[in-house]
């Protein structure tokens, strides 16, 4: 039962335009959600997250937007560079499990060609 | 500052083996994860220690994956008997407090089982 999916395994998009990437939820009562970014060989690192109580997050270049009822969320890109060619997963937490784990998508892997 | 570090990068065992994967998580953090990550997959929750108190461990796949974090700081996740199944990358990730959802992930290990 995959709780946090991705369904677009991978995007390509030009340098400068936007890149959009999403992610659909089945559990309403998770109340955090963060992107994390993954280069091959690396740990993921953390990008962006959003809270239950929001419906957008930005930071510089990546704004994050939640839609609760649509139990659905993306990550914005703009403008999309070259070094954003990665693998993003979008993850989700819920309080009530007293442990702060995160369940992740299958993830996207975005290139941004130049 | 350093992050978090894990050893081995990559570890061959024979089917059978049993195998020992050190996770150092950043100093002063309190919350200490394991993932496990497939192929094409997101991580996957394996186990959760509070300090050197292992809180949740409801990702654990068998009764032959155990970990430890006997003070608080270095952690070890062992994995008996090892089934070509098990073949994956194993996360660490920290964070600073009880339930930061913010986590820091280390850059894994690549457990190849023959």
């Amino acid at each position: 039962d995959q709780q946090v999916k991705q369904n677009s395994p991978s995007l390509s998009v030009q340098e400068g335009r936007i890149s959009i990437l999403n992610c659909d939820y089945t559990n309403s009562m998770f109340d955090y959600f963060l992107w994390y970014k993954k280069y091959p060989a690396e740990g993921p690192t953390f990008l962006i997250s959003i809270s239950s109580i929001k419906d957008k997050n930005e930071d510089g270049r990546f704004t994050v937007f939640l839609n609760k009822s649509a139990k659905h969320l993306s990550l914005h890109i703009v403008p999309s560079q070259p070094g954003d060619s990665a693998v993003y997963f979008c993850a989700a937490s819920l309080i009530s499990s007293n442990t702060g784990k995160l369940i992740f998508g299958q993830g996207t892997t975005l290139q941004v060609k130049p | 500052g350093a992050g978090v570090s894990q050893s081995p990068r990559y570890k061959v065992a024979k089917r059978g083996q049993d195998v020992a994967l050190r996770c150092d998580p950043i100093s002063g953090h309190v919350s200490l994860f394991w993932y496990q990550q497939a192929l094409g997959q997101g991580p996957e929750f394996l186990t959760y220690f509070q300090n050197e108190a292992q809180l949740d461990k409801s990702g654990l796949p068998s009764d032959r994956f155990f970990a430890e974090r006997p003070e608080g700081s270095v952690s070890t996740l062992k994995i008996q008997r090892t089934q070509q199944e098990d073949s994956a990358v194993y996360l660490c990730a920290s964070s600073l407090g009880q339930l930061s959802y913010e986590q820091y992930f280390g850059p894994g290990t690549r457990l190849t089982v023959t």
